[in-house]
């Protein structure tokens, strides 16, 4: 039971490049989430799907897309990454309250 | 709005020192709180939620209507406690977690 997995866990991109972050629940969550974490601004919601083939908005959702595949997968998308967009992400699912987070992607956009 | 509120970023205290990280929030209805804990090189991960009431490695929150604060405490800190703390609120049927924005604890020897 892997729980929540994302890949890749490091990435460097330069500015304008585009990529990809996978995250995948083995827990039949419905519920799914990508937060972005700064030092000293906490953790901050990105994108989140309640249940499969919905998303909306979190609280920072400029310069992202998501896409919930299946009721496994939400994948975050950087179309033109900025250097602003430098963060760790974490892919998070939820059921009965609790949130299980993923390892995290530490990304570096130069 | 809904807001959670960690006044301090950083908490320092010796080996068997009581600790208390606050946490402060903001919310018409009825809450849902919990604490999270991030240890170095580690993902999130729950420590307590109040609706269990529960005490978990030592540490209890008491949720305070009257003052809207959810505190973390421990009687006795362990240098083992050393993390990331993040309070976090959830709204009445919704699906949104709200996190403060967390307050680093540093137990010394």
């Amino acid at each position: 039971n892997a729980g929540v997995t994302q890949t890749p866990k490091f990435q460097v991109l330069k500015t304008g490049q585009s990529m990809t972050l996978q995250c995948a629940q083995d827990m039949n969550h419905n519920s799914m989430y990508w937060y972005r974490q700064d030092p000293g601004m906490g953790l901050r919601l990105i994108y989140y799907s309640a249940s499969e083939g919905t998303t909306d908005k979190g609280e920072v959702p400029n310069g992202y897309n998501v896409s919930r595949l299946n009721k496994r997968e939400f994948s975050l998308r950087l179309e033109s990454a900025a250097p602003s967009q430098t963060s760790v992400y974490f892919c998070a699912s939820r059921d009965l309250g609790e949130q299980y987070f993923g390892p995290g992607t530490r990304l570096t956009v130069t | 709005a809904q807001r959670v509120t960690q006044p301090e970023k950083l908490l320092s205290v010796f080996k068997g020192a009581p600790v208390e990280l606050k946490c402060n929030y903001s919310y018409s209805g009825s809450p849902e709180l919990f604490w999270y804990v991030q240890y170095s090189r580690q993902r999130l991960q729950l420590l307590l939620r109040h609706i269990s009431r529960e005490s978990i490695k030592g540490f209890t929150a008491d949720l305070n209507k009257g003052e809207t604060s959810f505190h973390l405490k421990k009687p006795f800190a362990q240098e083992e406690d050393s993390a990331m703390y993040y309070c976090a609120l959830s709204a009445y049927n919704t699906d949104k977690l709200i996190f403060g924005t967390g307050t680093r604890l540093q137990v010394f020897p």
